[in-house]
């Protein structure tokens, strides 16, 4: 069975640009949901989506956005760029939704992005 | 709001138990607490999880306190390819929070 799959692996942009990454959940998956990784902030949960909808958001500015497709697969919208987004984007595929948070996340290797 | 606290790193030598330690004091009773690792240049992965009895699998055991304000993760033979950084999570109301993980470097 494929993991999780992120495209890009690496992306470079410079400030005020925009940026979408995919990400492609495990076959059946329904819930995909996208994490910030960054060296001072850490781990940082942006947003959750099940079945196209969006469940869960994190403590994030609204030019971080994204959306889920029927097939599962999501993406995820950086908009004008800003030096401090430059970090490692990781999404996450779980059977259910994270809900009581009694589902194991799958992970994929991320979108290591770097803003100029 | 609900936070995990972890040493920022540790040590241990091939072959020898590891025990990691998070403080939870604020999470709720319906809270389960997770445990990933992530190696280098990799996702993290998924250890063990569990909400009020102590758990065991392949990887690892989970012991968590009766008051459930603190759980330890208890590698029973730490190995080279355990030197990760383990993150302690838990849900925070709609979001999740990871904290700053611990570093385990292990030692041949």
């Amino acid at each position: 069975k494929a993991g999780v799959t992120q495209t890009p692996r690496y992306l470079i942009k410079t400030r005020g640009q925009q940026v979408t990454l995919s990400c492609s959940p495990i076959s059946g998956h329904r819930s995909v949901s996208w994490y910030q990784q960054t060296p001072g902030q850490g781990l940082q949960f942006l947003f959750e989506y099940f079945s196209e909808t969006q469940r869960n958001k994190g403590n994030f500015p609204g030019r971080f956005s994204g959306r889920q497709f029927s097939n599962s697969r999501s993406e995820m919208n950086v908009s004008t760029l800003e030096l401090g987004d430059s970090a490692l984007y990781l999404c996450a595929s779980s059977l259910a939704p994270l809900g009581g948070f009694n589902e194991k996340l799958f992970f994929g290797s991320g979108t290591q992005l770097s803003v100029l | 709001d609900a936070k995990t606290t972890q040493p920022n790193s540790m040590e241990s030598n091939e072959e020898e138990p590891v025990h990691l330690p998070c403080n939870h004091s604020t999470i709720s009773g319906t809270d389960y607490i997770h445990w990933y690792r992530q190696l280098p240049s990799q996702g993290p992965e998924y250890v063990i999880h569990g909400l009020t009895s102590n758990v065991n699998n392949r990887m690892a055991s989970l012991a968590i306190a009766e008051d459930r304000k603190s759980s330890t993760l208890i590698l029973h033979r730490a190995t080279l390819r355990d030197a990760a950084v383990y993150y302690c999570i838990l849900r925070d109301k709609d979001k999740f929070y990871f904290g700053s993980g611990t570093k385990l470097n292990v030692k041949p």
